[in-house]
């Protein structure tokens, strides 16, 4: 079974440009959820998505960063304009849409802004 | 709000056991996991907990006590490739996965 997909893998950007980050879960899983890890912090949740909707993004930086997941399946989230402290791994994770699976977590973009 | 804490750092020896603590404060409480995340990579699934008690899997286990806001993975038989993150993380409802700070193990021989 093929995991959790993420593009790219690394980015380097300077600050007041844009960035985009692509992820494809796992075929099946409706839950989708973006995070963002600073160095040495755990993942702090930006966006979930149950299918095409969204279920939360309370702590999203809605004037700057935006995601989408058209069609239910791939999702891409954006930062416009970037600023140094977005520096961290983006991490893309799915679930099944019952509460006692587990997220399958992909490989994270590290995202540094200069 | 949504709290969850964990020691930021432990050290332990090779074969030794390591008891890493969380606790817990959040808006609602539908399962804690318990995952593993080695520098550089993912976060992999641990251990899933929704009712009182001890979860066993092989050299891991894991304890829940919802009335206190507390739980703890137990490492048993310590090796070097132990040597991760752990991350506590609570389903707070409609699958909302919120995670701890995070716990850095280091094992040494």
């Amino acid at each position: 079974e093929a995991g959790v997909a993420q593009s790219p893998r690394y980015k380097i950007i300077e600050k007041r440009q844009s960035v985009a980050f692509w992820c494809n879960p796992i075929s099946g899983h409706a839950t989708l959820y973006w995070y963002q890890q600073i160095l040495g912090q755990g993942p702090k949740l930006l966006i979930q998505f149950q299918n095409n909707g969204v279920v939360d993004d309370s702590q999203l930086p809605k004037d700057r960063f935006s995601a989408e997941r058209l069609k239910g399946v791939d999702s891409t989230l954006k930062i416009q304009p970037a600023k140094l402290e977005d520096s961290a791994v983006y991490l893309c994770a799915s679930s099944l849409p019952t509460g006692t699976t587990e997220a399958f977590f992909g490989q994270g973009t590290r995202l540094t802004v200069v | 709000g949504q709290n969850i804490d964990q020691p930021t750092e432990m050290t332990a020896t090779e074969g030794a056991i390591v008891q890493i603590n969380c606790t817990y404060q959040t808006s609602g409480f539908n399962g804690l996991f318990w995952y593993q995340q080695h520098a550089g990579e993912a976060p992999t699934f641990l251990s899933y907990n929704v009712l009182d008690g001890l979860e066993e899997k092989g050299r891991f286990s894991s304890f829940l006590s919802r009335s206190k806001g507390y739980s703890y993975l137990l490492l048993k038989e310590l090796q070097m490739k132990d040597s991760a993150s752990y991350l506590c993380a609570v389903n707070t409802g409609f699958q909302k996965l919120v995670f701890g700070t995070g716990t850095r193990l280091l094992v040494s021989p």
